[in-house]
């Protein structure tokens, strides 16, 4: 069966430090990925997703990038952390349809102070 | 474009009742495909259903049903019999044409025992 793994679960960083969140999914070929954030008020904004390794295409402009070096591998950075970089990422994965559902990971919750 | 709208922010019960979450979404497509999502208290979002645009059956799960009408563009999910484990976040999302679904902003579903 398939299972996405994202981490850190929890992250505080202080404004201007880096950031590097994790995400692996497992039992599945050439997933579609996607990190969404989950800001206070509940919306999800998709901020990155890719359909195969070193493709990666940015929703919204920011302060944070995406990279796909393996397969089933996708990491969120930043080399400058900002206030309003704080909320709750979400990776997700789903099969390469149109059709195809989400399963996300368990999130991670970044705090910037 | 697209859209969906999940018009209830929130909604309180009492275990037992019978609750609905109503969806309505937006699209010009023909071929689409509609999704629900639960996000309890841990973060985490489940998939729950996908529906697709040509299938207007009812889907019975257990205690969860989901009414999918063309003729008002909405795709409601009831609860029967609620229970405290029902409090969560819900998520109702369309997809048409793209990996990219579109999330409404979520109904918040507090169950009180």
């Amino acid at each position: 069966s398939q299972t996405i793994h994202q981490w850190p679960a929890t992250l505080v960083q202080p404004v201007g430090s880096p950031l590097s969140l994790e995400c692996t999914v497992e039992g599945t070929s050439n997933p579609n990925l996607y990190w969404y954030r989950q800001a206070a008020g509940r919306g999800l904004q998709l901020l990155f997703y890719s359909v195969g390794i070193g493709q990666i295409s940015s929703e919204v402009p920011q302060n944070l990038s995406a990279s796909r070096p393996q397969d089933r591998q996708f990491i969120l950075s930043s080399k400058k952390l900002l206030l309003s970089d704080s909320g709750f990422y979400l990776c997700a994965w789903s099969v390469p349809v149109e059709r195809g559902e989400l399963f996300f990971g368990e999130g991670s919750r970044l705090t910037v102070l | 474009a697209q859209k969906v709208t999940q018009a209830q922010t929130e909604i309180s019960v009492v275990e037992k009742e019978d609750v609905t979450l109503d969806c309505v979404y937006e699209t010009r497509d023909t071929t689409y495909y509609l999704f629900w999502y639960k996000q309890p208290p841990s973060g985490e979002l489940v998939f729950l259903i996908r529906r697709n645009s040509f299938d207007e059956q009812n889907e019975i799960s257990g205690r969860y049903s989901w009414n999918f009408q063309k003729s008002t563009s909405s795709f409601n999910f009831t609860i029967t019999a609620s229970q405290v484990v029902d409090s969560a976040v819900y998520f109702c999302a369309l997809s048409r044409g793209s990996y990219i679904p579109t999330f409404g902003r979520g109904t918040s579903l507090i169950v009180h025992p």
